[in-house]
């Protein structure tokens, strides 16, 4: 079936680290993967996105790319700030007209 | 600047009391979506609507209903709210339905139940 599985939180860096979160998905065909992103007491953001296989989706310097062969969509991000700490989920656009969510990675970055 | 606007952003009801939580959006999307969000877990689809038509997720307790008169507003009605129903409530919209097409969230309604 349609699934996302994400590395559980948190993750707590210091600032200026580098930052992974693994996300995996099982689908039909070859869905939209998306990172959102949610700050304390918000909504969620779209953070980035790929289409199709080898897309890198890019956004305030968090990438992530599209891994068919390994059905990976892992983000990272070179340099982690204090204003980077929130809950990040993983989602990809299944067969059905929804997005299936993983469980949101908790990140926290100290000064 | 378009959006998903939420009103209100926190809301509190008795038990039993019926709720109406309020989505309105700027975009001019043909889908609008209602997840409910408990703490520390990823959003549950409820519904959504596509322009008109109606879509229930199948686990969506007959508590929760929803109203969609027009494009820009979309409504989340709880007829008896229980204490297992305290949670984020979150509208989302998307130009298309579809895994290609991104969604926009609101900011969310909390819903504290007393």
């Amino acid at each position: 079936g349609n699934s996302v599985t994400q590395m559980e939180g948190p993750v707590t860096l210091s600032e200026e680290a580098f930052l992974t979160i693994n996300c995996t998905y099982t689908a039909t065909g070859y869905p939209s993967l998306f990172w959102y992103v949610q700050y304390p007491g918000e909504g969620l953001q779209l953070l980035l996105k790929a289409t199709k296989a080898d897309d890198k989706g890019s956004n305030k310097g968090f990438e992530a790319t599209y891994r068919k062969e390994t059905t990976s969509f892992h983000l990272e991000k070179g340099s982690v700030q204090v204003s980077d700490s929130a809950v990040y989920f993983c989602a990809h656009g299944g067969a059905t007209n929804k997005l299936i969510f993983g469980t949101g990675t908790l990140l926290a970055v100290q000064p | 600047d378009a959006m998903v606007i939420q009103n209100p952003r926190y809301q509190v009801t008795q038990f039993g009391k019926p709720v109406t939580l309020s989505c309105s959006q700027t975009l001019n999307h043909n889908v609008m979506y209602w997840y409910q969000q408990k703490s520390s877990q990823a959003p549950k689809l409820l519904f959504h609507y596509y322009d008109k038509d109606f879509n229930n997720e199948a686990d969506t307790p007959d508590n929760f209903q929803s109203r969609r008169p027009n494009t820009s507003f979309c409504f989340l009605d709880i007829r008896s709210p229980g204490l297992g129903d305290a949670a984020m409530y979150l509208c989302a919209t998307s130009r298309e339905p579809g895994g290609t097409y991104e969604q926009y969230f609101g900011p969310g309604t909390r819903l504290t139940v007393t």
